[in-house]
């Protein structure tokens, strides 16, 4: 159990494009998801956190009006990087977890972007 | 500030040498210690939550504990299919969103 799932596994796009990447939690309702990004040899880094049906709260100095959150069900997170440049180039992982308390995240397999 | 550190950060070990890794944190009002494996190019896979402070849990060749301000991870007789990076994060009661701060993992390379 407890499978998330990502799509695409990976994405090159032009410099400003607009790339999206789904979030999807298989077998379980996900009150809460929540993107990372990962630069190589280096740990996760918390994107934003998003509540089905509400905003996401973005995580200080990540733009919201870039990194676009959609949380529209209890199975799916969409995450678009908008007018996207080689900067944003990175590995965007999801995860989700059940409603608070001692949860547990259980992440997708993650998102490689590049932009060129 | 709370602080999540793992070490060492690299550990290179022979097939069948036990070792351990440490996780030690700050936070305050502990409300879960959670432990993950990383392979290239993939998202972290879970492998144990911890809640209290002697706590233990296992699975297969690895043992977690934890205590009032630390964890390890013990590998016992390590395959290299055991060479990953191990991340262990925390998560803090106040956040209502129950969301997680890693520690920047240890890289685990374990040769034949």
């Amino acid at each position: 159990g407890a499978v998330v799932s990502q799509h695409p596994s990976w994405v090159i796009c032009k410099s400003g494009t607009s790339v999206k990447i789904e979030c999807r939690s298989l077998d379980f309702q996900a009150t809460t998801m929540f993107w990372y990004r990962q630069f190589p040899k280096q740990s996760l880094m918390l994107m934003a956190t998003s509540n089905e049906g509400s905003k996401a709260t973005y995580e200080q100095g990540v733009e919201k009006d870039k990194f676009l959150i959609n949380h529209a069900s209890l199975t799916l997170s969409t995450l678009t990087v908008t007018s996207a440049h080689p900067e944003d180039s990175s590995f965007y992982i999801c995860s989700a977890g059940t409603s608070g308390g001692q949860d547990t995240q259980y992440f997708g397999p993650g998102t490689r972007l590049t932009v060129l | 500030e709370d602080q999540v550190t793992q070490s060492p950060e690299a550990l290179r070990l022979q097939e069948g040498e036990s070792s351990s890794l440490n996780c030690s944190y700050t936070v305050s009002g502990l409300r879960g210690l959670f432990w993950y494996r990383q392979d290239p190019g993939k998202g972290p896979e879970f492998l144990f939550t911890l809640y209290s402070a002697g706590e233990e849990k296992e699975k297969e060749r690895l043992k977690a504990t934890l205590t009032k301000k630390e964890s390890f991870l013990h590998i016992t007789a390590p395959k290299p299919e055991d060479s990953a990076t191990y991340l262990c994060a925390v998560q803090a009661p106040t956040d209502s969103w129950g969301k997680f701060q890693f520690g920047a993992g240890t890289q685990v390379v374990v040769t034949p």
